[in-house]
């Protein structure tokens, strides 16, 4: 069965500094992948995918995405971070069984000024 | 265009009252799909829809929740009777399945004291 993990439920950075949020999935063939921002109180946004082809995706708001199967990862960067961007973060699989996702458990970034 | 609609955006309830939660996913999108977001147990699927058809209600929790899908443009998650445990964020997706891609609506905060 396809799962995913997000192995930081909290990071903190400081505004202005890089930003790498970690994504490992479990799938047997080629994945569909996302990113999806929550602000608080708020819905899931779509902020990058990957079906395939360059395995460095280009999102919304600057971040980027790169797919690496060999690690079978699928890690979020930003090169700087925006106070604006403190959210909970998740990082999701597309199922082989119909259209549903597996979700990870969420990444909470915290921006500190 | 307008996204996935939800309504009511926050309901507050007493334990063993009905509750009817409302979506309108994004027109043109055949797939349907009802998340629970809790702290304990982060983002789960509960049932999800293909052309108002229910596919899989594997992650309904028991027989008090029921879900609807009338129409292309309108369906229901039903608690009845409703309990404290059941309070959480509940949201709506819609998506065409191409990728297995979901756009989601802001959700309903429900509170059942």
């Amino acid at each position: 069965a396809q799962s995913v993990t997000q192995p930081d439920i909290h990071i903190t950075v400081s505004e202005g500094a890089s930003l790498e949020l970690r994504c490992n999935y479990s799938y047997g063939a080629t994945p569909y992948l996302f990113w999806y921002v929550q602000s608080p109180g708020q819905g899931l946004q779509l902020l990058l995918k990957y079906f395939s082809g360059d395995t460095l995706v280009q999102g919304i708001k600057g971040f980027e995405a790169e797919f690496k199967r060999s690690q079978s990862s699928f890690n979020l960067r930003k090169p700087s971070v925006h106070w604006s961007d403190a959210a909970e973060y998740f990082c999701a699989v597309g199922a082989n069984n119909g259209n549903k996702l597996v979700f990870g458990a969420g990444t909470i970034l915290r921006v500190k000024s | 265009d307008a996204g996935v609609i939800q309504s009511p955006r926050h309901e507050v309830t007493e334990m063993g009252q009905e509750v009817t939660l409302r979506c309108k996913p994004i027109s043109g999108h055949d797939y349907l799909f009802w998340y629970r977001q809790t702290m304990m147990r982060g983002l789960e699927l509960l049932i999800y829809f293909n052309n108002n058809v229910p596919i899989d209600d594997s992650g309904m929790p028991e027989d008090r929740f029921s879900a609807k899908m009338p129409n292309a443009s309108f369906s229901t998650l039903k608690i009845q009777p409703s309990e404290p445990r059941d309070s959480a964020v509940y949201f709506c997706a819609s998506g065409t399945g191409i990728n297995n891609e979901q756009f989601f609506g802001p959700g309903t905060r429900l509170t059942v004291l």
